[in-house]
This record gives structure tokens, C-alpha cells and sequence, in this order.
């Protein structure tokens, strides 16, 4: 059974204070782990795929890394919008392979 | 394009009613998906469907039911509401096996 977990739950920074959000993942073969933003009200917002070891992707003050354990979403000098719910999920690369999640990081930045 | 588009936004059941949730893409992908998302649970998958005609359960299917007969939608229905069904309620697509979800902005669901 493939498993997703985030850490931490919960996360405040303060504005310009850079940090990393964990993915922990256990899956029989990867074909993709994709993270997602979320905001309060709204469905989430694809980030990023990441295929394989070693891969690295950025977006603006965002940057995704991935082992073969986990992944990492690393944030430089956040700003207080980038206050939302950080989601991860993972496929498995048998045929059509549904996405599992993580139950998410909840990242407040303040001012 | 307006992407995936979810009705109702906000909806309450009494326990034993019926209801459809609605949900239309149109951006032509085969791909599509319902989820419900609860505090502390993550997003857990109901039914996906992998094209018009063909529709497969999910982690969590039991109590609804679906139907794929156009591209561009892919109702979820609850025949018989019950309690345990208040949540929020995601529905998503994509191009591809491989390709990253779009979602719709949910529907709140509550069940009285």
C-alpha cells in the first residue's frame, strides 16, 4: 500500500525566515510525486512533478528535491503570501495508477 | 477556459436525501476524479474514470455512486445521505495517466 507522510503538520515563519516542508513516501515503483498548493476555500494548485532521484524544480521562491525516500519543498525567503496548505502525493507506476496524498503542511508566514 | 467547474458550491442534506454533485471540464481530458477531503484525513479518492463509458471505485466508494456518459462531466451521486458524508468534496482531471491533476474549487457537503 502505498503511503504519504507529511511533516511538519504545521508550520509559522516569519516573512524572509527560509525553511523545507517534508515528504515522506513509501510506493511500489514511482512514477511521479507532484506537489500541490492549497488555499483556504479552493481546490489545490499543481506546483511541481518530480520523476526521479536527484531531480530538482523550481518556481519563483519554491524549489522541489526528491530521494528515493522523500522529497523536500524548500522555501527562501518566504513572503506572507505564500500562506497556504502544501500538499504532496505520489503514483505508482502500475497502468493507470491513482494519486495517494499526504495530509499536508499548513505553512503561515507573518509579517 | 473556465477549467473544472463544481456545483453547488455549499450544500445541506437532511440524512436519507439525495443529491448530485456536479462537476464539468472543458479542457477535453479523459482523466477525471472525485475526492473528498476531511480534517486530519488528507484527500481520499471515491471513483475515477479513465474515459466516457468507464468509471472505477476509489479508496472510499461506498454510499455513492457515478456514471461518465460525456467527456466533460462526471456526476457523483448520493443515493441515500448519512453524516459520515459531510465533507468537502473535490472533483479533478487530466490529459493524461501521467499528467498532473486540475481540480475545482469544491463543493461543502453537510448532512444533518
Amino acid at each position: 500500500e502505498d503511503q504519504v507522510t507529511q511533516s511538519p503538520e504545521a508550520l509559522r515563519l516569519q516573512e524572509g525566515e527560509s525553511s523545507s516542508l517534508n515528504c515522506s513516501y513509501t510506493v511500489s515503483g514511482l512514477r511521479g510525486l507532484f506537489w500541490y498548493r492549497q488555499d483556504p476555500g479552493k481546490g489545490p494548485e499543481f506546483l511541481f512533478t518530480l520523476y526521479s532521484a536527484g531531480e530538482e524544480k523550481e518556481k519563483e521562491r519554491l524549489k522541489a528535491t526528491l530521494t528515493k525516500k522523500e522529497s523536500f519543498l524548500h522555501i527562501t525567503a518566504p513572503k506572507p503570501e505564500d500562506s497556504a496548505t502544501y500538499l504532496c502525493a505520489v503514483q505508482a507506476q502500475s497502468g493507470y495508477s491513482t494519486l495517494t496524498f499526504g495530509k499536508g503542511t499548513m505553512l503561515l508566514v507573518s509579517p | 477556459n473556465a477549467g473544472v467547474t463544481q456545483t453547488p458550491k455549499f450544500q445541506v442534506l437532511k440524512t436519507g436525501q439525495s443529491m448530485t454533485l456536479q462537476c464539468a471540464q472543458d479542457m477535453n481530458h479523459e482523466y477525471m476524479s472525485w475526492y473528498r477531503q476531511d480534517p486530519g484525513m488528507g484527500l481520499r479518492l471515491i471513483h475515477y474514470s479513465v474515459g466516457a463509458g468507464i468509471t472505477d471505485q476509489g479508496e472510499v466508494p461506498n454510499g455513492y455512486n457515478v456514471s461518465r456518459s460525456t467527456t466533460e462531466d462526471f456526476p457523483l451521486r448520493l443515493l441515500s445521505a448519512a453524516p459520515s458524508q459531510t465533507s468537502v468534496y473535490f472533483c479533478a482531471s487530466s490529459g493524461t495517466a501521467n499528467s498532473p491533476l486540475h481540480f475545482g474549487n469544491g463543493t461543502r457537503l453537510t448532512v444533518t
